[in-house]
């Protein structure tokens, strides 16, 4: 099975800022690695799939990308509407989800 | 516009079943799997399963095998999810997700607005 390992758990971040998540995965993939922002009492919403491919509607300031057994959601600009937790999600065994990162504002 | 919209809020006692729905709009029902995630309180999301609208196909997440039945009515666009034998640790709020799959890419694009299952003597 593949696990997804997300890191960090947490962090804070001033507007404006570019925020980076990183995602590893415990085995080689391709780029079956979405990614989905939760806010606090909200459904996820899907953000990025296969890696890099923002899903139709989400702001540009989102990104993703990999390099080897590591992918990366940035936000290149931390707006007060980020405040979320972000998840990684493998389309190839289970568990899917990563835990979780916890992003919130200073 | 695609929807997925759910039942509403449910309060068990430990052992008794849950029945969740999950009614789809905007789009061709039997054309996606519908996945259903939970997330107990102030934990990650934990996938459950999924259903091929198309066909009845299941597949369970090993730990619910036997206490989880997911079935879908074609006819009204709507998936369901049964659990069994509820116990404390099943009080979280259950999500249905469509199941998007493409040459390349697998994902949830779209989800339910949630439905909190509460168990509680």
């Amino acid at each position: 099975d593949i696990q997804l390992t997300q890191s960090p758990s947490s962090l804070s971040a001033s507007v404006g800022d570019r925020v980076t998540i990183t995602c590893r995965a415990s085995q080689p993939m391709t780029n079956y690695l979405n990614w989905y922002q939760q806010r606090p009492g909200k459904a996820p919403r899907l953000l990025i799939f296969a890696a890099s491919t923002l899903q139709s509607g989400v702001p540009s300031r989102f990104s993703g990308s990999r390099s080897g057994a590591d992918f990366t959601l940035t936000i290149s600009s931390l707006q007060p509407e980020d405040v979320a937790t972000y998840y990684c999600q493998q389309g190839y065994t289970i568990p899917p989800f990563g835990q979780g990162t916890k992003l919130d504002i200073k | 516009q695609v929807q997925l919209v759910q039942s509403g809020a449910e309060v068990k006692k430990p052992g008794a079943s849950v029945k969740v729905s999950c009614k789809a709009s905007g789009y061709a029902f039997i054309r996606y799997g519908i996945s259903w995630v939970r997330q107990a309180p102030g934990q990650g999301l934990e996938w459950m399963g999924w259903i091929g609208a198309n066909n009845g196909n299941t597949k369970y997440e090993q730990r619910f095998q036997g206490r989880v039945t997911m079935t879908s009515d074609t006819s009204t666009g709507t998936a369901y999810m049964d659990l069994r034998s509820l116990r404390s640790d099943d009080t979280a709020v259950y999500y249905c997700a469509r199941d998007h799959i493409a040459v390349g890419a697998t994902f949830f694009d779209y989800w339910g607005q949630g439905t909190l299952v509460t168990v509680s003597s």
